[in-house]
């Protein structure tokens, strides 16, 4: 069975710009979540998906979107980069049954803002 | 809130030796799961090994094993005859046992491997 993947794996961006991010989970797997990795904040949850509905959100500003789709795979956006932005986006996929919650994780997108 | 500590920012151990990894989090639930992942430099995030709460035995999952003290909050990972592949940052992440499928995690450890 097929991993998490991201696309794309790396990414420059300026300040101002919008970017857009895509995870494809797990075949099976309907529960999406996506994480923020920077050597200062360490690792922040920004938002999960499940059945193309946005079920819990981190302390995020609106800049951070996101969206699930009816086969799974979700995006998330960022409007308005920042420099701060610059940061290893990290998607994980779990089947969410029951005894089940391992988080698959995906290899990443490096995202540089300048 | 919940919040996940790891003391030891850096850790080195003998290639063959034991090493443990300490975990501390605070919580006001009484059921919830804990993990410790591993991130490679090649940065894929791994699951080594996970705790269910209302577990008392400590999970074991070949040479990784961790010693859970709930009342203490404690969740520390030993790993036994280090390899150089376990060389990694090491995460400890907490998520309550309900549908929030949120991760919270702690700083980090940098475990290094010496041949």
């Amino acid at each position: 069975k097929a991993g998490v993947t991201q696309t794309p794996r790396y990414l420059i961006k300026t300040r101002g710009q919008q970017v857009t991010l895509s995870c494809s989970p797990i075949s099976g797997h309907r529960s999406v979540s996506w994480y923020q990795q920077t050597p200062g904040q360490g690792l922040q949850f920004l938002f999960e998906y499940f059945s193309e509905t946005q079920r819990n959100k981190g302390n995020f500003p609106g800049r951070f979107s996101g969206r699930q789709f009816s086969n799974s795979r979700s995006e998330m956006n960022v409007s308005t980069l920042e420099l701060g932005d610059s940061a290893l986006y990290l998607c994980a996929s779990c089947h969410q049954s029951v005894g089940s919650n391992e988080q698959y994780f995906g290899p990443g997108t490096r995202l540089t803002v300048t | 809130a919940q919040t996940v500590t790891q003391s030891q920012p850096e850790m080195s151990v003998q290639e063959a030796e034991t090493v443990t990894l300490s975990c501390t989090y605070d919580t006001s639930e009484s059921d919830y799961y804990l993990f410790w992942y591993k991130q490679p430099p090649s940065r894929q995030m791994i699951l080594v090994i996970r705790q269910e709460a209302y577990k008392q035995q400590n999970a074991t999952e070949n040479r990784f094993s961790v010693n859970f003290q709930k009342a203490a909050k404690s969740f520390s990972l030993k790993i036994s005859d280090s390899q150089l592949g376990d060389a990694a940052m090491y995460f400890c992440a907490y998520r309550r046992r309900d549908s929030n499928y949120q991760l919270i995690w702690g700083a980090g450890t940098k475990l290094i491997i010496k041949p």
